[in-house]
């Protein structure tokens, strides 16, 4: 069964600063997405990571994927106010189509 | 173009009645998916459905069904409602099954409380 781990699952920041949330996977996947929840909101689309070494970045946010390591990272570069929200990886199984298996979510809050 | 749409945007049952829920892909997607989010975590899978037909299943009791109709809309229903079931109900759609480089797009969700 594949299962997905996010850390930290909470995380309080300045604004300005730096950090890293990690998400591992237990499975062979060959696509790893990133998306971010507003409170009471749906699921918006960061990123799609497709292959090994995948980087791809928007605006603040950036996203790697080390398959081997069946690791993902979303790197958060001077932290603004505006990307207080969950974020959850979502990893697909290689033989079961389309079918998210989710982490748990990453809670960021950014404080002035 | 109209993202996925979903509806009721929220609905409150009691113990032991039936929900429809229902969702309008993307115009085009042929695939529709639908997730369970129980407050607090990440959303669980439920169904897959791809040109009508059922393509995966998630680990639901069968009180849980679905169906897509010949439009590629869908409807989720659940029987015998229990307390637990209260979550946020998302609707996903893509154009195909399996698309490498595709995203999901996710509708608002249905909020479904279970009194």
């Amino acid at each position: 069964e594949l299962k997905v781990e996010q850390n930290p699952l909470f995380l309080s920041m300045q604004e300005g600063k730096n950090y890293t949330i990690y998400c591992n996977y237990s499975t062979t996947s060959d696509r790893l997405y990133w998306y971010r929840q507003d409170p009471g909101k749906s699921l918006e689309s960061l990123f799609v990571l497709l292959s090994n070494g995948a980087v791809k970045q928007e605006g603040r946010l950036m996203a790697s994927l080390d398959t081997k390591a069946r690791l993902s990272t979303l790197h958060i570069t001077a932290a603004v106010h505006d990307l207080s929200a969950t974020y959850f990886c979502a990893v697909v199984q290689e033989t079961s189509g389309s079918r998210l298996t989710f982490g748990e979510g990453t809670q960021l809050t950014v404080n002035p | 173009d109209a993202g996925v749409t979903q509806s009721p945007t929220h609905l409150i049952k009691t113990r032991g009645q039936q929900v429809t829920l229902r969702c309008s892909p993307i115009s085009g997607h042929k695939s529709v998916s639908w997730y369970q989010q129980v407050l607090g975590q990440g959303p669980q899978f439920i169904f897959q459905y791809y040109e009508k037909e059922e393509r995966g299943r998630g680990n639901f009791p069968d009180r849980f069904s679905a169906r897509q109709f010949p439009n590629y809309s869908s409807e989720l229903n659940v029987n015998a409602l229990l307390l637990g079931d209260s979550a946020l109900y998302l609707c996903a759609s893509s154009l195909t099954r399996q698309g490498l480089n595709e995203k999901l797009f996710f509708g608002s969700g249905t909020q479904l409380s279970v009194l």
